[in-house]
């Protein structure tokens, strides 16, 4: 079966530094790869996507990820972070051609000032 | 524009009552739809999803159930409440197979 590590659960960073959130994923098949971001307290809005292509993906809000085939690897970057960017963030992965989205636990971005 | 709602917002039950969240999708048709669980510290399960009205995959087997019976209306059930159904019910709509899925703002269930 289909699993999503990140690895970590929280991360806290400095305001206008850099952040990088760590996405792995257990597939051997070809995969879609999705960042959502949530809020507080509310639902979760897409950042950005992997479905084929350039492995390098530009998303919402300055946020970017590159697909690493080889590491089965998605992870998201920042090169400099606002207080709003405070949020969990999650990784995702589909089998192409299947409906069902498996997401990881999630990483907890805390940006201070 | 498509546009999801969830209601209520917020939920608080006894155990062993019944449960009824509502999730209604507008300006599309025919959309696939999806009822995801969020406990605490954990990520995102999904339970059921739908391609067509009266059409239901499970999951997970669980105290819960859905039913579609409109195009755009998905209604996630339980005949009796557990403390373990306690947590963030989200609702999801996507225009097809490897389509983006979209979210609602979700409704937050505490069971007591």
């Amino acid at each position: 079966a289909q699993s999503v590590t990140q690895l970590d659960s929280q991360v806290p960073v400095f305001e206008e530094a850099p952040v990088e959130l760590r996405c792995n994923y257990s597939s051997s098949v070809s995969v879609y790869l999705f960042w959502y971001v949530q809020y507080p307290n509310q639902g979760l809005q897409l950042l950005l996507k992997y479905l084929s292509g350039s492995t390098l993906v530009k998303g919402i809000n300055g946020f970017e990820a590159e697909f690493n085939k080889s590491q089965t690897s998605f992870h998201l970057r920042k090169p400099s972070v606002h207080i709003s960017d405070t949020a969990e963030y999650f990784c995702a992965v589909s089998d192409m051609g299947t409906d069902k989205l498996i997401f990881g636990t999630g990483t907890r971005l805390q940006v201070f000032p | 524009s498509q546009t999801i709602h969830q209601w209520p917002a917020t939920l608080v039950q006894p155990v062993g009552s019944p449960l009824s969240l509502e999730c209604t999708v507008e300006g599309t048709s025919n959309p696939n739809l999806y009822w995801y669980r969020q406990a605490a510290g954990r990520g995102l399960q999904l339970l059921f999803y739908s391609v067509g009205i009266g059409q239901i995959s499970s999951e997970v087997p669980q105290n819960l159930s859905a039913s579609r019976p409109q195009d755009r209306q998905f209604i996630l059930s339980s005949k009796k409440l557990l403390l373990s159904d306690s947590g963030f019910y989200l609702c999801a709509w996507s225009a097809g197979s490897r389509e983006t899925q979209y979210f609602g703002p979700g409704t937050r269930l505490l069971v007591l």
